[in-house]
């Protein structure tokens, strides 16, 4: 099957660093992607991931490793605004395949 | 204008009513799916079109439609709702690599 595991819930306080792992189990692997989710908003693009190593855009980083099917997301100077679920999702296939989403990590940002 | 507008952005309906969502993009992208958000689920893939004359079914179909009538017009209906189809619906587009943009969503309530 396809599966794709991430934590429920983290706490972490404001101007200090967080990070939200995925790990993933897909029949084949095309790319990962991170989204942000604010409460009754739509998903929003984060990153994209689809070779080994960190990409860094801004205060988000996100970390992929292939062979071990592991994925983080790294979010500094937290600010109480990055308060949102952050999904994680694979592409597992070229061609078009759909994409299949993590339930995601309500992350809370505290002062 | 936003890239993918949903059409309505709430609508609360009596059971056993027949409803339809509307969803029109401008990104010009070819691909564009249906989800449904329940809290904790994560989203779940409802139907998903690949191009005009292309409609598949995701995870979750039963009970819904869609119809494909422009690449930038894809509408869902539910033939006769009922209280579980109470959920936060969205619509996307993808680009060649995978990446989403959704919608703002639809607020669906079955009463």
């Amino acid at each position: 099957g396809q599966n794709i595991d991430q934590p429920t819930e983290m706490t972490a306080t404001e101007g200090a660093i967080v990070q939200i792992n995925c790990t993933y189990q897909t029949s084949g692997f095309n790319g990962l992607f991170w989204y942000q989710q604010h409460a009754g908003e739509a998903p929003t693009f984060l990153s994209y991931n689809v070779l080994d190593g960190l990409e860094e855009k801004g205060r988000f980083s996100s970390f992929l490793s292939r062979s071990k099917g592991y994925s983080y997301l790294l979010l500094k100077e937290l600010q109480m605004k990055d308060s949102a679920s952050y999904l994680c999702a694979v592409r597992p296939y070229t061609g078009g395949f759909k994409t299949i989403f993590g339930a995601g990590t309500r992350l809370f940002v505290k002062a | 204008d936003a890239d993918v507008t949903q059409t309505p952005r709430n609508r609360i309906t009596k059971t056993g009513k027949r409803i339809m969502l509307e969803c029109s993009q401008t990104k010009g992208h070819d691909r564009m799916y249906w989800y449904r958000q329940d809290p904790g689920l994560g989203l779940q893939l409802i139907y998903y079109s690949f191009d005009v004359k292309d409609i598949n079914k995701g995870e979750i179909s039963d009970g819904y439609s869609v119809s494909r009538q422009a690449q930038a017009k894809f509408s869902l209906s539910l033939e006769s709702a009922i209280p579980n189809q109470t959920a936060l619906y969205f619509c996307a587009t993808s680009d060649d690599r995978g990446g989403y943009t959704f919608g703002s969503g639809t607020r669906l309530t079955v009463v």
